[in-house]
């Protein structure tokens, strides 16, 4: 079985400093890939950012990067430069890759962005 | 290119009616999966679909089922509705299932049962 942990339910952070929101996995494929999605209060899900496990280096898009440490299961989120308008819920994702798995979700963090 | 669209985008229903929610994928993506939301479960996997066939279901009773068509587009059907339906029904779209491609997610439509 595959697991998602997210230990922060809120966090706040200033406008244009750095956060990192937390995700832990757990999961016994030797295959998986790692996501993590915005949710803003229209409800869509928005795409950031994918890790594989086997990719060699950190995965960048923007503003966002994946802290990925494999040994210890963790696939932290860090957005720099934060902007009022990354005020969401922040999902992390993961699936397993050598079987017929389905994604599975962590609870979601929710970020306020302070001016 | 036109993303993930769902149909209707809210709804609302009564106890022991139906319901039937549709998916529009990404043009060219051939596997559609289904997601319900709510505040105390969060994000639970419904079903997937690839190329008209289910690959997967996640723990949800016979009442929520689903299809794919041959154009991919896809409908999910609830039927008896309960109270415990109300959620945020999810749709998301990748280009093929059971791999690491990036499932991209619709608008959502949310039910609501009285």
């Amino acid at each position: 079985a595959q697991k998602i942990t997210q230990t922060q339910p809120g966090m706040f952070v200033q406008e244009k400093e750095a956060v990192t929101l937390d995700c832990t996995y757990d999961t016994s494929d030797p295959s998986y890939g790692l996501f993590w999605y915005k949710q803003p209060s229209s409800g869509e899900m928005i795409f950031l950012i994918y890790q594989g496990s086997y990719d060699q280096q950190n995965a960048t898009e923007g503003r966002y990067s994946l802290n990925f440490q494999k040994a210890r299961k963790s696939a932290n989120l860090v957005i720099s430069a934060s902007q009022l308008g990354d005020s969401a819920m922040y999902f992390c994702a993961m699936r397993g890759l050598s079987g017929n798995t389905p994604l599975v979700f962590g609870k979601g963090t929710r970020l306020s962005v302070i001016a | 290119k036109a993303g993930v669209t769902q149909t209707p985008r809210y709804l609302i229903k009564t106890r022991g009616q139906q319901v039937t929610l549709s998916c529009s994928p990404i043009s060219g993506h051939r596997s559609v999966s289904w997601y319900q939301q709510t505040p105390g479960q969060g994000l639970q996997f419904l079903f997937e679909y690839f190329s008209e066939t289910q690959r997967n279901k996640g723990n949800f009773p016979g009442r929520f089922s689903g299809r794919q068509f041959s154009n991919s587009r896809s409908e999910m059907n609830v039927s008896t509705l309960e109270l415990g339906d109300s959620a945020l029904y999810l749709c998301a779209s990748s280009l093929v299932a059971g791999s690491p491609d990036t499932q991209y997610f619709g608008p959502g439509t949310r039910l609501t049962v009285l």
